[in-house]
């Protein structure tokens, strides 16, 4: 089966600027997750999603942070306006749903650098 | 959830076993023992889960301790692709509530 995929791979971007990243979950999992990875730490969920709507959103910036998966499938994340510490790779994950037996598929992730 | 307590490195050689120990000391009755681990720049996977009983799948084996408090899992003949910073994490059964990772045991295999 196909995998979580994740665009773009790699992005720089300046602070104060804008950025977009695309999450496409496994078929039919109906729980996603985004989460950033700071270097040398464990990834930390921002917002996890049951189909399209918001189960968590306890540790997104609200402020500069947004998510949305409209149609209960594929879900972007957006930083407005991204900040030096904001660099970090965002990794999406998808889960057939959120009990605990259910394992987490993670995407390979977005690098993001802000200069 | 339980905080986790985990050695910040291991080295084990190619072809034995690689015991990683975790200690969750404070860990509650419904509460799961989760592995995954994460291979320079991919997204972190899924190894293996437990509750109270001893776990093996394809991947690797879960021993958890009869009073809960810690847990090891084993890899039982480790290959240079198994290194990777390894992730032992708690959770609450039958909730929502999402991974809570630390900062895991980074595992190199040596030839």
């Amino acid at each position: 089966e196909a995998g979580v995929a994740q665009s773009p791979r790699y992005k720089i971007i300046e602070k104060r600027q804008s950025v977009a990243f695309w999450c496409n979950p496994i078929s039919g999992h109906a729980t996603l997750y985004w989460y950033q990875q700071i270097l040398g730490q464990g990834p930390k969920l921002l917002i996890q999603f049951q189909n399209n709507g918001v189960v968590d959103d306890s540790q997104l910036p609200k402020d500069r942070f947004s998510a949305e998966r409209l149609k209960g499938v594929d879900s972007t994340l957006k930083i407005q306006p991204a900040k030096l510490e904001d660099s970090a790779v965002y990794l999406c994950a998808s889960s057939l749903d959120p009990r605990p037996r259910s394992e987490q598929y993670f995407g390979p992730g977005t690098r993001l650098t802000v200069t | 959830d339980a905080k986790t307590t985990q050695p910040t490195s291991m080295d084990c050689a190619e072809g034995r076993a690689a015991n990683l120990p975790c200690n969750h000391s404070t860990i509650s009755g419904n509460e799961y023992v989760y592995w995954y681990r994460q291979i320079h720049s991919q997204g972190p996977q899924y190894i293996i889960h437990g509750l109270k009983n001893n776990e093996t799948n394809e991947m690797a084996s879960l021993i958890i301790t009869e009073d809960r408090k810690s847990s090891t899992l084993i890899l039982p003949h480790a290959t240079l692709r198994d290194t990777a910073v390894y992730y032992c994490i708690v959770r609450v059964g039958g909730s929502a509530r999402q991974l809570t990772f630390g900062s895991g045991t980074q595992l190199t295999v040596l030839p």
